[in-house]
């Protein structure tokens, strides 16, 4: 089966610009996950969705980060206005498949915020 | 969900055995316990799963003592491309949905098989 598509795959912005990832998960996954990795450190949880609805968006840090499951297909995560701290690798995961409970990680994106 | 400890790094030669241990002294009755690597520059992978029993797949063996507060993952025979950080991740089994379905991760070990 076709893995967890994520894009862009490196993305360089200047603090204060906007920038925005694109999660396109395995087909028929029912849960999507963003996790922010900062380098050296394991993967943070940022939100989880059920189809289209939020799960829990705990760890988001609401004033400047948004994610968005359309049609609870594809998902959106959003970072305005972004920071230096936000220098991550971003990583999109769906599970929920024939091989639950397996998660299914994309490559990620690397994002420098200069 | 119940914290790990694994330690930071280890070194194992080509061919060998790579023996990654775990603790999980807190574990609850219904977790269980994943183990996932992530190779650099990749997103994590899955590798294995187990409650109580000793499980085998082709990529690893796991270990887990009788009383369920360790563990360890076996890779019988390390490659080079076996060479990532391996993530030990307790969670309630297979579910429905929630948020008990989340992977937490820590900071792993970092395994790095020499040639």
């Amino acid at each position: 089966e076709a893995g967890v598509a994520q894009s862009p795959r490196y993305k360089i912005i200047e603090k204060r610009q906007s920038v925005a990832f694109w999660c396109n998960p395995i087909s028929g996954h029912a849960t999507l996950y963003w996790y922010q990795q900062i380098l050296g450190q394991g993967p943070k949880l940022l939100i989880q969705f059920q189809n289209n609805g939020v799960v829990d968006d705990s760890q988001l840090p609401k004033d400047r980060f948004s994610a968005e499951r359309l049609k609870g297909v594809d998902s959106t995560l959003k970072i305005q206005p972004a920071k230096l701290e936000d220098s991550a690798v971003y990583l999109c995961a769906s599970s929920g498949g024939q091989l639950d409970p397996e998660a299914f990680f994309g490559q990620g994106t690397r994002l420098t915020v200069v | 969900d119940a914290k790990t400890t694994q330690p930071t790094s280890m070194d194992c030669a080509e061919g060998r055995a790579a023996n990654l241990p775990c603790n999980h002294s807190t574990i609850s009755g219904n977790e269980y316990v994943y183990w996932y690597r992530q190779i650099h520059s990749q997103g994590p992978q899955y590798i294995i799963h187990g409650l109580k029993n000793n499980e085998t797949n082709e990529m690893a063996s796991l270990i887990i003592t009788e009383d369920r507060k360790s563990s360890t993952l076996i890779l019988p025979h390390a490659t080079l491309r076996d060479t990532a950080v391996y993530y030990c991740i307790v969670r309630v089994g297979r579910i429905s949905s929630g948020s008990a379905r989340q992977l937490t991760f820590g900071s792993g070990t970092q395994l790095t098989v020499l040639p």
